[in-house]
C-alpha cells in the first residue's frame, strides 16, 4: 500500500519566514510533485522531480524552491513566506510505468502565513 | 491558462441516480486522463483512468468516457451513494507522464 506522508498537517508562519515542507514516499517512485490547492483554482503544479537531484518548474514556481537529495524525500521551500502563499500544499508521487501514471497524494499541509 | 476545465463547480444528485461529471481540455496532445476523488482534509485519491486509445473505461460503478474529437471526458457514477459525496478532479497528462494538469474540481453531493 503506497504511503505518502507530509511533515505537518497544519502550519502557521509569519511573513518573511523561511518555511520547509517535507514529503516522504515509501514506494520507490521515481516522480514526486508539489501542488497547491486553492478554491476555484484546483491543483496547480509548483515543482516536480523525476529523479534524485533533478527538478523541473511547474506552472507557479515563483517564490518556491525544492530539494530532492534522496529518492524518497522531496522538500518544498518557501524562501520568504508571504500572505499570498497561504494555501493547502499537496505532495504526490508516481511510478513511471507505460500503462498508467496515477499519482498518490499525501494528506496535505494547510499553511497559513500571517 | 487552464488547459483542463471543469465548468460545474458543484452538482447535487439523489441517492441511486446517475451522477455525471464533465471535463473539457484544450491540448490535443494529452493522451492519458485520470479522475481523482477528494474528501475534506485528505489528499486526492485515484479513482479511474483512460488512455486516449480508448473511448470508455469501466470499474464497478464508475465509468469514464472520452470523446477526443470534442476534447471532452465525463465520469458516470451509477448508482450514486452518499459516500460518493466529495470533490472530483479530472487530470490530463502528456506522454511523458511527468506533468499532470488538473481541473478546478466539481463538488458532488449525493442526497440520501
Amino acid at each position: 500500500d503506497v504511503k505518502v506522508t507530509q511533515s505537518s498537517r497544519y502550519l502557521v508562519k509569519r511573513t518573511g519566514e523561511k518555511v520547509f515542507l517535507e514529503c516522504v514516499q515509501d514506494m520507490d517512485h521515481e516522480n514526486m510533485f508539489w501542488y497547491r490547492q486553492d478554491p476555484g483554482l484546483g491543483l496547480r503544479l509548483i515543482y516536480f522531480s523525476y529523479d534524485v537531484k533533478m527538478k523541473e518548474k511547474g506552472d507557479i514556481p515563483e517564490g518556491y524552491s525544492v530539494s530532492r537529495e534522496k529518492k524518497e524525500r522531496f522538500s518544498l521551500i518557501l524562501e520568504s513566506a508571504s500572505t499570498n502563499q497561504t494555501s493547502m500544499y499537496l505532495c504526490a508521487s508516481s511510478h513511471y510505468r507505460a500503462s498508467s501514471y496515477e499519482q498518490y497524494f499525501g494528506p496535505g499541509t494547510r499553511l497559513t502565513v500571517t | 491558462d487552464q488547459q483542463v476545465k471543469q465548468n460545474s463547480p458543484s452538482l447535487s444528485v439523489q441517492e441511486g441516480r446517475i451522477s455525471i461529471l464533465n471535463c473539457d481540455y484544450t491540448n490535443s496532445m494529452f493522451d492519458y486522463f485520470l479522475w481523482y476523488k477528494k474528501y475534506p482534509a485528505e489528499g486526492p485519491t485515484f479513482l479511474i483512468s483512460i488512455s486516449s486509445i480508448k473511448d470508455k473505461n469501466e470499474d464497478g460503478r464508475f465509468t469514464v468516457f472520452l470523446n477526443k474529437s470534442a476534447k471532452h471526458l465525463s465520469l458516470h457514477i451509477v448508482p450514486s451513494q452518499p459516500g460518493d459525496s466529495a470533490v472530483y478532479f479530472c487530470a490530463a497528462s502528456l506522454n511523458t507522464g511527468n506533468q499532470f494538469y488538473f481541473g478546478t474540481g466539481t463538488s458532488l453531493t449525493v442526497i440520501p
